[in-house]
């Protein structure tokens, strides 16, 4: 068992670029999960996804952001065009069922300039 | 809007002692709680997960109790150790149907001098 899996580990870029985030999550777990985190704010869901459906994205912040998940085994979080405010450390978080919990990945640290 | 409180947000003690960090939450209809482990830049580790349904959960030295009806959670660490310093934090899963996602609160910043 791999984890959960992000890349990049950090991705510094200035303001207006695009970035893209990519998470691959435990094989066989069937919820996935983005999660924000910040000093001010501490860790905040975005959205997640149930079986590669988003089922809940009332976490993501602006139409800026934008994520999806193509297949069970990829999912991508998307901020087009990135601004200095958007950042934060990044995690994909996989599980099977709701009594074992998620499990997280090591995150994405995205900073904007 | 539900919300996951965590007292003390910072803590500092000497090696040796035992200790209680504490979670509060305001909406009692929870799925489990979660206690997880952050080491600087690192992810996250889960250390202790208690169902609605239980009282507590013990883990080594870790001991997680729930009440779910003055909503508290409390995490007792015994005979800390300086490998024990790092961010604490404490998740919700809330019973609302399709609501899976973990609500947080912002931790507490343990330091165990040696």
């Amino acid at each position: 068992d791999a984890g959960v899996i992000q890349s990049p580990r950090h991705e510094v870029t200035e303001m207006g670029q695009e970035v893209t985030l990519r998470c691959k999550p435990i094989s066989g777990h069937n919820s996935l999960f983005w999660y924000r985190q910040t000093m001010m704010r501490g860790l905040e869901l975005l959205i997640y996804f149930n079986n590669n459906v988003p089922i809940d994205d009332s976490g993501m912040p602006e139409d800026r952001f934008s994520a999806k998940m193509p297949n069970a085994s990829f999912s991508t979080l998307k901020i087009q065009p990135s601004e200095p405010r958007d950042s934060a450390v990044y995690f994909c978080a996989s599980s099977l069922v709701r009594q074992t919990g998620p499990k997280f990945g090591p995150g994405t640290r995205l900073t904007v300039t | 809007k539900q919300e996951v409180t965590q007292i003390p947000a910072a803590l500092s003690v000497p090696e040796g002692e035992n200790l209680v960090l504490n979670c509060s939450f305001t909406d009692s209809a929870i799925y489990n709680l979660q206690w997880f482990r952050q080491d600087p830049g690192k992810g996250l580790t889960s250390l202790l997960l208690i169902q609605s349904s239980q009282r507590e959960q013990t883990s080594g030295r870790l001991n997680a109790s729930l009440d779910k009806s003055s909503g508290r959670s409390t995490l007792y660490i015994a005979a800390s150790q300086p490998g024990d310093s790092a961010t604490y934090l404490c998740a919700v899963l809330y019973s609302g149907g399709g609501a899976d996602g973990l609500t947080f609160g912002k931790g507490t910043h343990l330091i165990i001098q040696p």
